[in-house]
């Protein structure tokens, strides 16, 4: 089973600064990661898959980078809307599909 | 696409609930759907899958007691011998292929197993 390691488990940050998410997989995955943002209540929100490619609608200031094993999302100034728990999943190589422990951005 | 989940309930547990998802605006048969949950205050834990071929797949948390299943426009998870930790929001999502993500979800259904 791959296992996703996200770091930090929470970010405090105020609106307009940078964010910098990361997502360690145990092992290499290629680019095969999505990220996904979950506000109370609600289902995910897929925003980047294949590591770097952006959902339509999604801000430019969103944006995915890595490969192999170690992956970023950054969100280039925090907007007050952005402020929610983040998940990164893998698709390389399942059953299991797996998800990272997630981090809330505050 | 459209995504609707029902079924979730308060059960005791060893008891038994069927979940229904609701799809449309996509043929299910060309996509791989999946159960996702979420236990209170926790993260995402992927169940079960059926391929687009209809094959399926679970965790190993659920093996042996859930069965996922499909009809015409329709997801299904079986689930017997509840436990408490199996209470948990239950989403379904669908995928396009084996490397794909999670493009569509539902909203989520509440599964309580409780005494």
């Amino acid at each position: 089973e791959i296992v996703l390691t996200q770091s930090p488990a929470t970010l405090s940050l105020s609106p307009g600064e940078r964010a910098t998410l990361s997502c360690r997989a145990s092992e290499a995955i290629g680019n095969n990661i999505a990220w996904y943002q979950q506000k109370p209540g609600q289902a995910p929100r897929l925003l980047i898959y294949a590591a770097t490619t952006r959902v339509t609608g999604i801000p430019a200031r969103f944006s995915g980078s890595g490969f192999g094993t170690d992956f970023t999302l950054t969100i280039s100034s925090l907007q007050s809307e952005d402020f929610s728990f983040y998940y990164c999943q893998q698709s390389s190589d399942w059953p299991p599909l797996t998800f990272g422990g997630g981090t809330k951005l505050e | 696409v459209q995504l609707v989940e029902s079924g979730g309930d308060l059960v005791q547990p060893g008891e038994s609930l069927r979940l229904s998802c609701a799809v449309s605006g996509l043929s299910i048969r060309d996509h791989y759907l999946s159960w996702v949950r979420q236990a209170p205050g926790k993260g995402l834990e992927w169940v079960a899958v059926v391929y687009s071929g209809g094959s399926t797949d679970s965790a190993d948390s659920v093996k042996g007691r859930f069965t996922i299943s499909r009809d015409n426009g329709n997801l299904y998870l079986q689930m017997n011998s509840l436990r408490q930790e199996d209470t948990a929001v239950y989403f379904c999502a669908t995928q396009r292929g084996y490397f794909s993500p999670f493009d569509y979800w539902g909203q989520g259904t509440q599964v309580t197993v409780s005494s």
